[in-house]
C-alpha cells in the first residue's frame, strides 16, 4: 500500500517559536495532503487541504497565517505552526491522496506537537 | 448541516463478535470509510462502500445503506489488539471527507 511519512513525529518547542512538519508520500504521487488536528480523546479536525502548486485551501477557524502549508511537489507538503501557543499542543497528521476524488487518503503517523 | 453519529464507546469480549453502527447525513454522498485508530497512532484504512451491500475483508466486514444513510462495521473473532478506535467518514458532493468523532471498542479478556 502507499506509505506517508512524517517529520518529527515528535517535538517539543518554547512558546513564541516556529516549528515545521513535513508530510512525504514515499511510493506513490499524491495530487491532495491534507492536514489534519486531533486533541486527546476527539476525532479528526481537518485543518486545510493542499493540491501541488496551488494554494492551500483552509478549513473555517483555521488561520492562515498561523499555520502556513506549502505543497511544492507532489510527494512533500510542509505545516509550518508560527509562533506557537501551549493551546497549539496537538497531534498533528497529514493524509495524502492519489487524487482529490473517490480515493482513499493514506495517513502518516502523526506528529505530536508540544509547546511549553 | 453535516453530520455523522456514532456510539462514543463500546465493550466487547475476546473471540465475540461486535457491531458498530454510524449514521450519516451528508450533502451527496461519495462513499463511506472505515478506519481504525490506537491511541496515538494515525488511522489505517479499512474499507470503503460506495454501492449498497456487505463488504468483507477477513474478521472485518462492512455494510452500506445509502438509502437509510447508514453504515455498519462488524468485527467477528475480536482480539484484544481490535481494541481502538473506529473512525466513519463519509466522502460529500465535493469529495471532501466528513469525520465521525469515532466509537472507542474496548474488548475485555
Amino acid at each position: 500500500g502507499a506509505v506517508v511519512s512524517q517529520h518529527p513525529s515528535w517535538v517539543i518547542c518554547k512558546s513564541g517559536t516556529s516549528v515545521k512538519i513535513e508530510c512525504r508520500s514515499l511510493d506513490f504521487q499524491a495530487t491532495t495532503m491534507f492536514w489534519y488536528r486531533q486533541f486527546p480523546k476527539q476525532s479528526l479536525m481537518l485543518m486545510a487541504t493542499s493540491n501541488e502548486g496551488s494554494k492551500a485551501t483552509y478549513e473555517q477557524g483555521v488561520e492562515k497565517d498561523k499555520f502556513l502549508i506549502n505543497h511544492a511537489s507532489l510527494t512533500l507538503s510542509t505545516l509550518t505552526v508560527t509562533s506557537a501557543h501551549p493551546e497549539d499542543s496537538s497531534f498533528y497528521i497529514c493524509s495524502a491522496s492519489l487524487t482529490g476524488g473517490s480515493y482513499e487518503q493514506y495517513f502518516g503517523p502523526g506528529t505530536r506537537l508540544t509547546v511549553t | 448541516g453535516q453530520n455523522i453519529d456514532q456510539p462514543t464507546e463500546m465493550t466487547a469480549t475476546e473471540g465475540a463478535i461486535v457491531q458498530i453502527n454510524c449514521t450519516y447525513q451528508t450533502s451527496g454522498f461519495n462513499g463511506l470509510f472505515w478506519y481504525q485508530q490506537h491511541a496515538g497512532e494515525a488511522p489505517t484504512f479499512l474499507s470503503y462502500n460506495v454501492l449498497d451491500g456487505l463488504e468483507e475483508k477477513g474478521r472485518f466486514s462492512s455494510f452500506l445503506s445509502r438509502s437509510k444513510g447508514y453504515s455498519y462495521l462488524l468485527l467477528k473473532e475480536l482480539q484484544m489488539k481490535d481494541s481502538a478506535s473506529y473512525l466513519c467518514a463519509v466522502k460529500d458532493s465535493n469529495y471532501q471527507l466528513i469525520w465521525g468523532a469515532g466509537t472507542k471498542l474496548i474488548i475485555k479478556p
